[in-house]
C-alpha cells in the first residue's frame, strides 16, 4: 500500500525551531518529488516547499523562504521540513504529499498525501 | 487570500448536478494545467481530477473537470451524501514558480 506519514508536529513557542519528518512507503521514493503543503484551519491549502527526486531542484513559497529548509533521505524512504523562526502564522496542519514526475515544477500533480501533522505556533 | 478563487460553499439535493468555478490568471489557470483535490471530513486531500478533466482509477464519471482560459470548473452529477468535502483547485503558477490552491469549497448535500 502507497502510504504518507508524518510526524514531529506539536506545541512551540515563537522563535523556536522543529523538524517535521514524513515516512514513505509502497513506492520507490527517490523515482519522484515531493512537497509539503499546510492547511491554517478553517482555511485553503498553501504549498510550502517541493523538492526533487535527487534534490537537484528545490523550491519554497515566499512565506517561508529563508526560514524552512526542506530536505530528503532517499536511502531511507523519508522527507523532512525543518522549520527555524516560526511564527503564529505558521499554526497550520502540515501534509506532506508525492508528485507523479521525478522532478518538482511545472505540471507536477500530488497523487498520494499524508494523513497531516498539526503545528501550532503559540506563547 | 488564496491565489485562485473558488466560492467558499456550495450545496445540492441527492441527484442532481453542481459545479465548483475556481478563477485565476494567465500566470496560473491560463498557461498551465488544473488539478482538484477533494478532502472528506478528517481525512488527507485526495487527488480527484488532474491535468484538467482526467480522472484517477478509481474516481468515478459523475466527476468531471473543465478548463477555459483562467477559470475552470469541477463538475458533480448524480449527486450522493458522500460526496460532501471540500473541494479545491490548483496548479502551478509560473509567476510565483510554484504550486497554487483555492481557498476551497465546502460542498453540502441537502
Amino acid at each position: 500500500e502507497v502510504q504518507l506519514v508524518e510526524s514531529g508536529g506539536g506545541l512551540i513557542l515563537p522563535g523556536r525551531s522543529l523538524r517535521l519528518s514524513c515516512a514513505a512507503s509502497g513506492f520507490t521514493f527517490d523515482d519522484y518529488a515531493m512537497v509539503w503543503v499546510r492547511q491554517v484551519p478553517g482555511k485553503g491549502l498553501e504549498w510550502v516547499a517541493g523538492i526533487g527526486w535527487n534534490s537537484g531542484i528545490i523550491g519554497y513559497s515566499d512565506s517561508v523562504k529563508g526560514r524552512f529548509t526542506i530536505s530528503r533521505d532517499n536511502a531511507n524512504n523519508s522527507l523532512y521540513l525543518q522549520m527555524s523562526g516560526l511564527r503564529t502564522e505558521d499554526t497550520a496542519i502540515y501534509y506532506c504529499a508525492k508528485a507523479d514526475e521525478y522532478t518538482f515544477g511545472r505540471g507536477n500533480v500530488f497523487d498520494v498525501w499524508g494523513q497531516g501533522t498539526m503545528v501550532t505556533v503559540s506563547s | 487570500q488564496s491565489v485562485l478563487t473558488q466560492p467558499p460553499s456550495a450545496s445540492g439535493t441527492p441527484g442532481q448536478r453542481v459545479t465548483i468555478s475556481c478563477s485565476g490568471s494567465s500566470s496560473n489557470i491560463g498557461s498551465n494545467y488544473l488539478d482538484w483535490y477533494q478532502r472528506l471530513p478528517g481525512t488527507a486531500p485526495k487527488l480527484l481530477i488532474y491535468r484538467s478533466n482526467q480522472r484517477p482509477s478509481g474516481v468515478p464519471d459523475r466527476f468531471s473537470g473543465s478548463k477555459s482560459g483562467t477559470s475552470a470548473s469541477l463538475a458533480i452529477s448524480g449527486l450522493r451524501s458522500e460526496d460532501e468535502a471540500d473541494y479545491y483547485c490548483a496548479t502551478w503558477d509560473d509567476s510565483l514558480s510554484g504550486p497554487v490552491f483555492g481557498g476551497g469549497t465546502k460542498l453540502t448535500v441537502l
